[in-house]
């Protein structure tokens, strides 16, 4: 059983579209998390809910609005899509929001905007 | 956000155990140290974490230096399986969030 599931796995589309990436855990995780990476690889973190609630917001465009319709579930959606938003996003979840707390990533959607 | 030092790449034979060495300076008492392995084309991995002292599981093995300035992350017998990209990861208290580095690239060779 995949314990984080992401969908779609390539998403290509064009500038200015609107597209919504979605993120699923049967692992019971309070906690889930969406990171992007970038063509240069880097890996950070873009949002984080705790029982549906959003904690963490690292200074993402309001064009990224992650949605959280239950625990297990944390969708991204992305208006008005960019050059710049071609990347990996990788959602993640945990059980709880504590430093010694492992984090189960996600396959990772890979977005390309043309 | 707390930072860590790893080098760019490393090489290593099959078989052969594998040292990744993390320098963390500027860690305070209460930060804890993560490793995460991304695989190519994949989704980063948990491999280990520690806080103070050495700390073993199936992956591998943490060594933590007294003062727990640097750390190394050790494989016992590479496999071609563990060629990736290794994270060295401090997690402050109070915070959740992983930041990750650049990390090292660790290329196995048969």
């Amino acid at each position: 059983d995949t314990a984080v599931s992401q969908t779609p796995k390539y998403l290509v589309t064009q500038m200015g579209n609107d597209k919504s990436i979605k993120c699923e855990q049967n692992l019971g995780h309070d906690t889930m998390y969406w990171y992007k990476q970038d063509s240069k690889k880097f890996l950070k973190i873009m949002f984080s809910y705790n029982n549906k609630e959003l904690i963490i917001n690292e200074t993402v465009p309001n064009r990224f609005s992650p949605k959280s319709p239950d625990k297990a579930h944390l969708n991204l959606h992305i208006n008005s899509l960019e050059l710049g938003d071609s990347a990996v996003y990788f959602c993640a979840s945990s059980l709880l929001r504590i430093q010694q707390e492992t984090q189960y990533f996600g396959p990772g959607t890979r977005l390309l905007v043309l | 956000d707390a930072k860590t030092t790893q080098p760019n790449s490393m090489e290593s034979n099959e078989e052969e155990p594998v040292h990744l060495p993390c320098n963390h300076s500027t860690i305070s008492g209460t930060d804890y140290i993560h490793w995460y392995r991304q695989l190519p084309s994949q989704g980063p991995e948990y491999v280990i974490h520690g806080l103070t002292s050495n700390v073993n599981n199936r992956m591998a093995s943490l060594a933590i230096a007294e003062d727990r300035k640097s750390s190394t992350l050790i494989l016992h017998r590479a496999t071609l399986r563990d060629a990736a990209v290794y994270y060295c990861i401090l997690r402050e208290g109070g915070s959740e969030k992983l930041v990750f580095g650049k990390g090292t690239k660790l290329t196995v060779n048969p």
